[in-house]
């Protein structure tokens, strides 16, 4: 069936360094994207979402990066703090079907 | 505004036993989400409902059914709990139409384990 998945389970970084988390998707007609961040023992939280039609789109300290040719996206988090340390998914809904499907996600650690 | 709110926040089963896991929103969403994470892993999608009297298969349904009456209420119901169902298990609801900054709303988590 149509998937997204992180290449990385776990990222460390230090405190102010510039994190990357990628994210690989399979239905080619996914229309739009969403990243979300998920704290211990708490549900997830929206980030940062883009839709197909962009390459990129940026928040505070926050961007995604989309590349439709090869089915990627990263999100890129600008001066780590400790307070971004969590579990981070991508997540499609699936265009018209409405299934908002995740994957494995990634965990971020920072480290001060 | 208490958004999505999911009780219990714990709950042991005994192999066997049946319960519901209540779900409530007060945003008037109709997309409503039933969503388990186990350890590690991602979130996998039970069931969804797109509006009152509407619902449908997610990607692991087998052992629970759910039931839309109201636009506010989506339970969750298990019938014969199995360890496998151990896990926590959030509700999500969101506006119709996915476009830009439309957020899914997630409850706190039910944590589940059947012994």
């Amino acid at each position: 069936g149509e998937s997204v998945g992180l290449h990385l389970p776990t990222l460390s970084v230090q405190e102010g360094d510039n994190s990357i988390i990628n994210c690989a998707y399979s239905n080619s007609a996914s229309d739009y994207f969403i990243w979300y961040k998920q704290e211990s023992g708490k549900g997830p939280q929206f980030i940062i979402d883009i839709r197909s039609n962009m390459d990129k789109r940026q928040g505070q300290r926050v961007t995604v990066l989309l590349n439709k040719t090869v089915k990627h996206l990263s999100l890129q988090i600008a001066a780590t703090q400790p307070g971004d340390s969590a579990v981070y998914f991508c997540a499609d809904p699936g265009g018209s079907n409405y299934k908002l499907t995740f994957g494995k996600g990634t965990l971020l650690t920072v480290n001060p | 505004n208490a958004g999505v709110t999911q009780t219990p926040k714990f709950r042991i089963l005994k192999i066997g036993q049946s319960m519901t896991l209540q779900c409530a929103q007060d945003m008037n969403h109709n997309y409503m989400y039933w969503y388990r994470q186990d350890p590690g892993m991602g979130l996998k999608l039970i069931y969804y409902s797109v509006g009152a009297g509407i619902t449908d298969k997610g990607e692991v349904p087998n052992g629970y059914n759910v039931s839309r009456s109201t636009t506010e209420d989506f339970p969750l119901r298990l019938e014969l709990a199995a360890p496998s169902q151990t896990s926590v298990y959030f509700c999500a609801s969101t506006t119709p139409g996915w476009g830009l900054n439309t957020e899914a709303f997630f409850g706190q988590g039910t944590r589940l384990t059947v012994v």
